[in-house]
């Protein structure tokens, strides 16, 4: 049974720090990895998918790497402003099924 | 509208009511799906439809009934909840087909469902 865990759980950093968030899932057959936003009481906006045979996806900001064989993804967010506060979470494709992790909470401080 | 809309956004109801949940779809997909987040947990699949036909129950009770009656729209009939089946609810889609590359999932806004 697929298993993602992310990694802090929550993370609060002052503006402008580049940062990194973590992604880990037990089973490497998938085929593609997703990264989303959500905002508090809010549905989630897709960032960026990497497909299995990508290693990564840029988006403006934006920077997510897939390493399969180990199982490992990380979203990098340059520059980091306020209104990047939010929770971010990380999910893999297996099929059909995609299997969330629980999200990291990021604060952004002005 | 565009993108992927839920109604109601908020639903407050009693045990004993019954109630709907609708999705609706502006993207031309072919696959639907419910999901439900809770407090503290993951978000979880319940069900998801390709080409109107469900193909994944993923263990939900029967107090949840999902319908799909075409490509575009997608509902969740509610029956005697429980107060534990509070939380968000969302609906996503995507483009599904044999030999095309696992599509990115779009999820609507949820409706926040809270059972008395």
């Amino acid at each position: 049974k697929q298993e993602v865990t992310q990694i802090p759980a929550a993370l609060s950093v002052p503006e402008g720090e580049n940062l990194v968030l973590n992604c880990s899932f037990t089973d490497s057959a998938i085929y593609n990895l997703q990264w989303f936003r959500q905002d508090p009481g809010k549905g989630l906006t897709s960032l960026l998918l990497i497909q299995s045979s990508q290693r990564e996806q840029t988006s403006g900001r934006l920077n997510a790497s897939l390493d399969k064989s180990s199982g490992r993804s990380t979203l990098y967010i340059a520059a980091s402003q306020p209104g990047d506060s939010a929770t971010y979470l990380c999910a893999v494709r297996g099929a059909q099924k995609l299997v969330f992790g629980q999200g990291t909470r990021l604060t952004i401080n002005p | 509208e565009t993108g992927v809309t839920q109604t109601p956004r908020h639903l407050v109801m009693g045990m004993t009511n019954k109630k709907s949940l609708k999705c609706e779809q502006h993207l031309g997909h072919n696959a639907m799906y419910w999901y439900k987040q809770s407090a503290k947990k993951p978000l979880e699949l319940m069900f998801v439809y390709n080409f109107k036909e469900q193909t994944e129950n993923n263990s939900v009770p029967s107090r949840f009934s999902p319908e799909c009656p075409n490509s575009s729209h997608l509902f969740l009939h509610l029956h005697t909840l429980q107060p534990e089946d509070s939380a968000l609810y969302l609906c996503a889609s995507s483009q599904e087909g044999a030999g095309l590359t696992y599509n990115e999932q779009f999820f609507g806004p949820g409706t926040r469902l809270t059972v008395l």
